[in-house]
C-alpha cells in the first residue's frame, strides 16, 4: 500500500549545524511530496512541496528534491536555527486519490544553543 | 490569506456531555477535512468534505458527527466520547479534492480532553 517512511527522531543538533531529515515513499503512480512542520501546541504548516521528478521545493532556508530513482524527498537546511524546533512531517498526495495525504511517522528536531 | 480558524483552542468534556468543534476558512476552498492527531503521531484523517457533502468517512466511530453549513464552515459533533478519544483535532481546507493537486492548509487545532 501507499506509505511514506521518514528517519526515527528525536534529532538533536547545535545551532548552525547541517540538517537532513531522510524521507522515502512508496512508487505507485506519480506523488506529490510535501514537507509539512509542526510547532510546539500548533498546527501543521505547510513548508515546501515538490510535484514532480527532479523537482526541488524550497522554503525558509528548507529544501528538498523529489527524487524518482530512489523514491526519497529528503528535507535539508544549512543552518539550522532553535527556532527550527519543531516535528516534521513528509507526506504523499496521489492524484486521484481523493486528495488524502499519507503521512510519515514524523521526525522530531531539537535545536540547542 | 491562508488562514483556518479553529474554535475552542482547548476543550475538556466528561463522556456524558455534547460539545461542537468549529472550523472557518475564507479562502474560497471548496474541500474541508478533520484529522484527529494523538501525541507524537502524525495526523490522522477523520473525514472529507467536498463542495459541502461528506465525500470521505474513515470508519469513524458514530460518536463523532461532521456537519457542513456552508462552503467556509465545518463543524464536529461530539457525543458520549471516551478517554482515548482525547486528542489533538485538526481542521484543514483545499481548493479541491480531486482531479489535480489541492494543498492542504491546516488550522491550530483544538486540545480535546475527555474525562
Amino acid at each position: 500500500g501507499d506509505s511514506v517512511t521518514q528517519m526515527e527522531g528525536p534529532v538533536t543538533l547545535s545551532e548552525e549545524a547541517f540538517l537532513t531529515i531522510n524521507c522515502t515513499y512508496t512508487a505507485t503512480g506519480y506523488p506529490s511530496l510535501f514537507w509539512y512542520v509542526q510547532y510546539p501546541g500548533e498546527g501543521l504548516q505547510l513548508l515546501l512541496k515538490a510535484t514532480k521528478a527532479d523537482d526541488k521545493g524550497s522554503n525558509k532556508g528548507f529544501e528538498a528534491t523529489y527524487r524518482k530513482e530512489t523514491t526519497s524527498f529528503h528535507l535539508e537546511k544549512g543552518s539550522v536555527q532553535v527556532s527550527d524546533s519543531a516535528v516534521y512531517f513528509c507526506a504523499r498526495y496521489l492524484t486521484g486519490g481523493g486528495n488524502k495525504l499519507t503521512f510519515g511517522t514524523g521526525t522530531q528536531l531539537k535545536v540547542e544553543l | 490569506d491562508t488562514e483556518v480558524t479553529q474554535t475552542p483552542k482547548h476543550l475538556v468534556m466528561g463522556m456524558t456531555n455534547k460539545k461542537s468543534l468549529k472550523c472557518e476558512q475564507h479562502m474560497g476552498h471548496r474541500a474541508m477535512y478533520w484529522y484527529k492527531q494523538k501525541a507524537k503521531k502524525p495526523p490522522e484523517l477523520m473525514f472529507v468534505y467536498s463542495y459541502e457533502k461528506l465525500s470521505i468517512n474513515e470508519s469513524v466511530p458514530s460518536r463523532f458527527s461532521p456537519e457542513c453549513p456552508n462552503s467556509s464552515l465545518l463543524n464536529l459533533h461530539l457525543h458520549a466520547l471516551q478517554p482515548e478519544d482525547s486528542a489533538l483535532y485538526l481542521c484543514a481546507s483545499s481548493q479541491g479534492t480531486s482531479g489535480s493537486l489541492y494543498e492542504q492548509y491546516f488550522g491550530p487545532g483544538t486540545r480535546l480532553t475527555v474525562t
